[in-house]
């Protein structure tokens, strides 16, 4: 069974940093791109970042360019995403999801989702 | 940008009805690279279709997908007391992808 367990979410003041982290299992994780969806409150979903299966090549929204980093370590089959200059925008739970097949959407597994709260 | 519109923004039925929710790109999308979500309060977005009309693994038949270019729609032949939750279309044709905003399909 496929299974994403996002941590790592939590308060931050503007500027600062968060680091999420999302532990997968049920599936060979090396294969498979995964991204990073957020839900803003009272809003939709919001691509954020994709990774390929080897780390090779990354993807981000325009609203995080320069600010986020997303990376993955296949021998713990993790994802991470490294929040930067956190802005009040930010604010939103965090999914980990992973790709149906090629490429990285569409995804067909998502983890129930971390929440990261931006706010002085 | 690609920008999905979703309608109607709430919709009231009963259970047994038929659901009709509809996804508008602002540009015209390849059959192939259009996906609908379902998610309940609480729990995380569930693939329902992909490729406009294939349905994910476990989904049930009464959940179909049509349409091309830039009008596509989401069936609900028979509405069960579980399939009352918010439904995202979402194109991957073009970077970035991209979600419509939702429809909210609620218990008349």
């Amino acid at each position: 069974e496929v299974q994403l367990l996002e941590s790592g979410g939590g308060w931050e003041q503007p500027g600062g940093s968060l680091r999420l982290s999302c532990a997968a299992s049920g599936f060979t994780f090396s294969t498979y791109g995964m991204s990073w969806v957020r839900r803003a409150p009272g809003k939709g979903l919001e691509w954020v970042s994709s990774i390929s299966g080897s780390g090779g090549e990354t993807h981000y929204a325009e609203s995080v360019k320069g600010r986020f980093t997303i990376s993955r370590d296949n021998s713990k089959n993790t994802l991470y995403l490294q929040m930067n200059s956190l802005r009040a925008e930010d604010t939103a739970r965090y999914y980990c999801a992973k790709a149906h097949s090629s490429d990285y959407f569409p995804v067909d597994y998502w983890g129930q989702g971390t929440l990261v709260t931006v706010s002085s | 940008e690609v920008v999905m519109t979703q309608s109607p923004g709430t919709l009231s039925l009963s259970p047994g009805e038929r659901a009709t929710l509809s996804c508008r790109p602002s540009q015209s999308i390849t059959s192939s690279y259009l996906a609908w979500y379902q998610q309940q309060p609480g729990q995380a977005p569930r693939l329902l279709i992909y490729a406009a009309s294939s349905r994910a693994t476990g989904i049930p038949d009464r959940f179909s997908g049509s349409g091309s270019g830039t009008d596509f729609t989401l069936t609900i032949s028979r509405l069960e007391p579980e399939d009352f939750a918010v439904y995202y279309c979402q194109q991957y044709l073009t970077a970035p992808v991209t979600f419509g905003q939702g429809t909210k399909l609620e218990i008349k």
